[in-house]
């Protein structure tokens, strides 16, 4: 198995345009979640989904942030539009469901200009 | 609600020392606890568990962890401390109570160095 799949690895932007991050979880998984990584908050849950139904999106910082998942093999997390304050790495982690662990992605490194 | 602490920002020893990387933990119910680490530019990668049974929990390269239901902590230890175990660790902790999905609630993590 190839694990969990982040594209792209890198992305610089310029403030105001539309970043589209992309994760394909472990097949098998019915739990996907998305993380933002940053020195100063540290590891931070964003949106979380079961069998494609997102169950908690408290940690999505505003309404330029949203996520989907068309099916069970792709999720995507958008920023529209892109700011300075979210430069990051951004994390995509999948579970078959507790008590079983996730399984993270390498992650996808922001810089928004 | 559930919530765990890493009380250290930064763990130093040296090579071939026991490390112990500490972690307490709260939750209303019993726990399901977990350590990750994280190397350089990479994403978090499992450690080991507890979920019941025997207190102390052997993982990935050499580590343990020991669930203290009193102290309400899981520390994390190895005997003989490498060069290579130099990055950033996770503990992490679910409520088995919590009814919200399958979240689980990271600490702030650890950074562990260790000197030649």
């Amino acid at each position: 198995d190839a694990g969990v799949i982040q594209s792209p690895r890198h992305e610089v932007t310029e403030m105001g345009q539309e970043v589209t991050l992309r994760c394909k979880p472990i097949s098998g998984h019915n739990s996907l979640f998305w993380y933002r990584q940053t020195m100063m908050r540290g590891l931070e849950l964003l949106i979380y989904f079961n069998n494609n139904v997102p169950i908690d999106d408290s940690g999505m910082p505003e309404d330029r942030f949203s996520a989907k998942m068309p099916n069970a093999s792709f999720s995507t997390l958008k920023i529209q539009p892109s700011e300075p304050r979210d430069s990051a790495v951004y994390f995509c982690a999948s579970s078959s469901g507790l008590p079983n662990e996730q399984f993270f992605g390498p992650g996808t490194r922001l810089t928004v200009l | 609600a559930q919530s765990v602490a890493q009380p250290e920002d930064q763990v130093n020893v040296a090579e071939g020392n026991p490390l112990t990387v500490k972690c307490t933990y709260s939750v209303s119910g019993n726990p399901y606890l977990f350590w990750y680490v994280q190397y350089p530019n990479r994403g978090l990668q499992f450690l080991l568990k507890y979920i019941t049974g025997d207190n102390l929990v052997k993982g990935s390269y050499g580590f343990e962890a020991e669930f203290n239901k009193s102290q309400t902590s899981f520390h994390l230890k190895k005997p003989s401390a490498l060069v290579s175990d130099s990055a950033l660790y996770f503990c992490a902790v679910r409520d088995k109570n919590n009814n919200a999905g399958n979240m689980l609630t990271f600490g702030g993590g650890t950074r562990l160095m260790v000197k030649p």
